[in-house]
């Protein structure tokens, strides 16, 4: 059974930093993609980032570039995402997602964590 | 950019409803259907416009390519009032839908 478990959300000022992460189990991690999608309160979902199998491409909304670093440990089955400067903007549940990809076959998120809220106020 | 529509819908157990998504410039086959429940992640539904993903009901399904996209859900039940996203895969930013709220009439 695939399982994706986010951890490290909580509250935090404006301006400070936070790192979550994304465990992962059921599939091999070091083959896949993944990616984060973040839900305001109350508001629909936005794509935050996403990282290739090795780690070596990775991408981001603009919004979040230059403050938002995604990274994984192949090793640990982890997923991170480490966020500074956070605004009140950036409040939101952050889901990890499984991103299956490669050439011109379909792509898609095929399996989700439950969430991670973050809060940025002060 | 992506345009889903309507973005609420009433309807009855039983009824078929469509939830139409436009893309702003073409998006070949590469749009995913998702359904989201009240404090719960997103399941996928379909994937590549038309593919089912295991373990959904029939009675969902997708069609369209290029611009043009729908989700359509024959005989509704009660657990398919839920909040369905749009979501294109073609290129980044990897954006969806606003979402169609589908409630109970």
């Amino acid at each position: 059974e695939v399982q994706l478990l986010e951890s490290g959300g909580g509250l935090v000022q404006p301006g400070g930093s936070l790192r979550l992460s994304c465990t992962a189990s059921g599939f091999t991690f070091s083959s896949s993609a993944m990616t984060w999608v973040r839900q305001a309160p109350g508001e629909g979902l936005e794509w935050v980032s996403t990282i290739t199998n090795s780690g070596t491409g990775t991408y981001y909304v603009d919004s979040v570039k230059g403050r938002f670093t995604i990274s994984r440990d192949n090793s640990k089955n982890t997923l991170y995402l480490q966020m500074n400067s956070l605004s009140a903007e950036d409040t939101a549940v952050y889901y990890c997602a499984k991103y299956v990809v490669g050439g011109n076959s379909p792509r898609y998120f095929e399996y989700w964590g439950q969430g991670t809220l973050v809060t940025v106020s002060s | 950019q992506l345009t889903q529509s309507p973005s609420s819908l009433s309807a009855s157990v039983g009824d078929s409803v469509t939830i139409t998504c436009r893309a702003s410039q073409g998006i070949s086959s590469y749009l995913a259907w998702y359904q989201q429940k009240p404090g719960k992640a997103p399941k996928l539904l379909i994937y590549a416009a038309s593919t089912l993903q295991s373990g959904v009901p029939s009675r969902f399904s997708g069609s369209g390519s290029g611009t043009d996209f729908s989700l359509t859900i024959s005989s509704l039940q009660p657990e398919d009032f839920a909040t369905y996203y749009c979501q294109q895969l073609n290129s980044s930013p990897l954006t969806f839908g606003q979402g169609t709220r589908l409630e109970i009439k």
